[in-house]
C-alpha cells in the first residue's frame, strides 16, 4: 500500500509570500496525484489533478509539479483566502490521502 | 450543475451497522468513466478514503476496512449507498461522498457537504 507523506505539517506564511508544499510517495506513482484545499467546516476542494493540471476555476497562482515519488504544490503569492489545510491524494487500485499541511498566518 | 448530498443517521450505537445514502444530480452513474466515492474525516484529523463505485459496477474498498464496507448504486434513483458494519467509537467522523471521472484521472471534483456521524452508546 502506497503511503503519502506531506511536509511540513504546518507552514507559517504571510500574505504575498510564496508557499511550497511537499508530498512524497513511498513508491513511484507516475503522475497519479491530486491536491485538495480544505477550509474549516467545508468539504475539500479539488485544486490539481494528474500532478500538474489545475481543476476548473482554480486561480493560476496554484501550480503543481512532480512525478515518480516527489510532488510539490506551489502557491505563488498567498492571499488571505488561501489559509487552509492542503491534502495530496493518490489513486491506483485504491486511494490514499496524505496527512495534510496546514497553511497558517505568520 | 453537479451536486451531491449525504444522508443518514447522526448517531449510531457501537456494533450497529451504519447506512449512508449519497443522492446526486447533474450526472448519471450509468455514463462511462463516472464514479462516486466515499471519504470520511474524524474530527480534527485527515481525510480517509473508504470506497468507490464505477459506472460499470466495479467496486473498490479501502484494504483496512473492506471486510466491513459495502457500496452499491441505484442508477434509476441517482443514489449510492454505503454500509459500514460493526461500528466502533473510532468510526465517528464526517462522511463525504464525491464525484469522480476519468476526465480528471478519477480525482474527486465535486463533493457533498458531508454528514457527521457519531458513534456512542
Amino acid at each position: 500500500e502506497i503511503v503519502l507523506t506531506q511536509s511540513p505539517a504546518t507552514l507559517s506564511v504571510s500574505p504575498g509570500d510564496r508557499a511550497t508544499l511537499s508530498c512524497r510517495a513511498s513508491q513511484t506513482i507516475s503522475t497519479f496525484l491530486a491536491w485538495y484545499q480544505q477550509k474549516p467546516g467545508q468539504a475539500p476542494r479539488l485544486l490539481i489533478y494528474d500532478a500538474s493540471n489545475r481543476a476548473t476555476g482554480i486561480p493560476a497562482r496554484f501550480s503543481g509539479s512532480g512525478s515518480g515519488t516527489d510532488f510539490t504544490l506551489t502557491i505563488s503569492s498567498l492571499e488571505a483566502e488561501d489559509f487552509a489545510v492542503y491534502y495530496c491524494q493518490h489513486r491506483s487500485r485504491w486511494y490514499t490521502f496524505g496527512q495534510g499541511t496546514k497553511l497558517e498566518l505568520k | 450543475q453537479i451536486t451531491l448530498k449525504e444522508s443518514g443517521p447522526t448517531l449510531v450505537r457501537p456494533t450497529q451497522t451504519l447506512t449512508l445514502t449519497c443522492s446526486f444530480s447533474g450526472f448519471s452513474l450509468s455514463t462511462s468513466s463516472v464514479a462516486v466515492g466515499w471519504i470520511r474525516q474524524p474530527p480534527g484529523k485527515a481525510l480517509e478514503w473508504l470506497a468507490l463505485i464505477f459506472w460499470d459496477d466495479d467496486k473498490r474498498y479501502s484494504p483496512s476496512l473492506q471486510t466491513r464496507l459495502t457500496i452499491t448504486k441505484d442508477t434509476s434513483k441517482n443514489q449510492v449507498v454505503l454500509t459500514l458494519t460493526s461500528v466502533d467509537l473510532v468510526d465517528t467522523a464526517t462522511y463525504y461522498c464525491a464525484h469522480s471521472s476519468g476526465r480528471l484521472r478519477y480525482a474527486f471534483d465535486y463533493w457533498g457537504q458531508g454528514a457527521l456521524v457519531t458513534v456512542s452508546s
